[in-house]
């Protein structure tokens, strides 16, 4: 198994352009989820999904847009790069849709947006 | 409003000697208690967690400690190895209901060999 696969890994933008973040897992795990982490912060929840053609918003959804078509793929869209989005994106799977189910993550995007 | 605060940015351990890390919670909702572990240019991997049932859990090295009425979560290694140079995050669900995992800042913890 791969688990959770993620491209690219490093990605330079410039403002206003749109970009989509790969995310894959080959566990048929239910639960997916984006997550964004600055420097000096915990992992925030973008958006996520308990099901292909299920997605639902976390804490930090602005400027972002998911969807969930295979159980597999769980894409995020930068519809309008802001330099506010420079982060490192991370996509995280589990079994199940429960709140104690271990989460699997990618080895994140880093982002640059100048 | 910080829900999740773990104070230390960073700790020094000697190898072979305890590196206990600590996290502060507010929300009286979270039930279920995580550390995650994570190196540098990879993703979090999952360490041990804890229900608020318990107030301790053990896995080899790595014990985590609950303490509900303070609202405080440890997790304790021992014996510290080199390898064990990392940042560690502790997360909070409310339940298994929850879909969020919520995260602190981390510390970053270095084994000095």
């Amino acid at each position: 198994n791969a688990g959770v696969t993620q491209t690219p890994k490093f990605q330079v933008l410039k403002t206003g352009q749109s970009m989509t973040l790969q995310c894959a897992q080959d566990m048929n795990h239910e639960y997916m989820s984006w997550y964004r982490q600055d420097p000096g912060m915990g992992l925030r929840l973008i958006h996520y999904s308990v099901g292909a053609g299920i997605t639902d918003q976390g804490e930090v959804p602005n400027g972002y847009n998911v969807s969930r078509s295979t159980t597999e793929d769980f894409p995020l869209r930068l519809l309008s790069a802001a330099p506010s989005q420079t982060s490192v994106y991370f996509c995280a799977s589990s079994r199940r849709r429960t709140g104690t189910e271990t989460q699997y993550f990618g080895p994140g995007t880093r982002l640059l947006v100048l | 409003d910080q829900q999740v605060k773990q104070n230390s940015p960073s700790l020094s351990v000697q190898e072979g000697r305890i590196s206990i890390l600590n996290c502060d919670y507010t929300n009286s909702m979270f039930d279920y208690f995580l550390w995650y572990k994570k190196y540098p240019a990879e993703g979090p991997t999952f360490l041990i967690s804890i229900s608020s049932i318990k107030d301790k859990n053990e896995d080899g090295r790595f014990t985590v400690f609950l303490n509900k009425s303070a609202k405080h979560l440890s997790l304790h290694i021992v014996p510290s190895q080199p390898g064990d140079s990392a940042v560690y995050f502790c997360a909070f669900t409310a339940g298994a209901g929850s879909y969020q995992l919520t995260f602190g800042k981390g510390t970053k913890l270095s084994v000095i060999p």
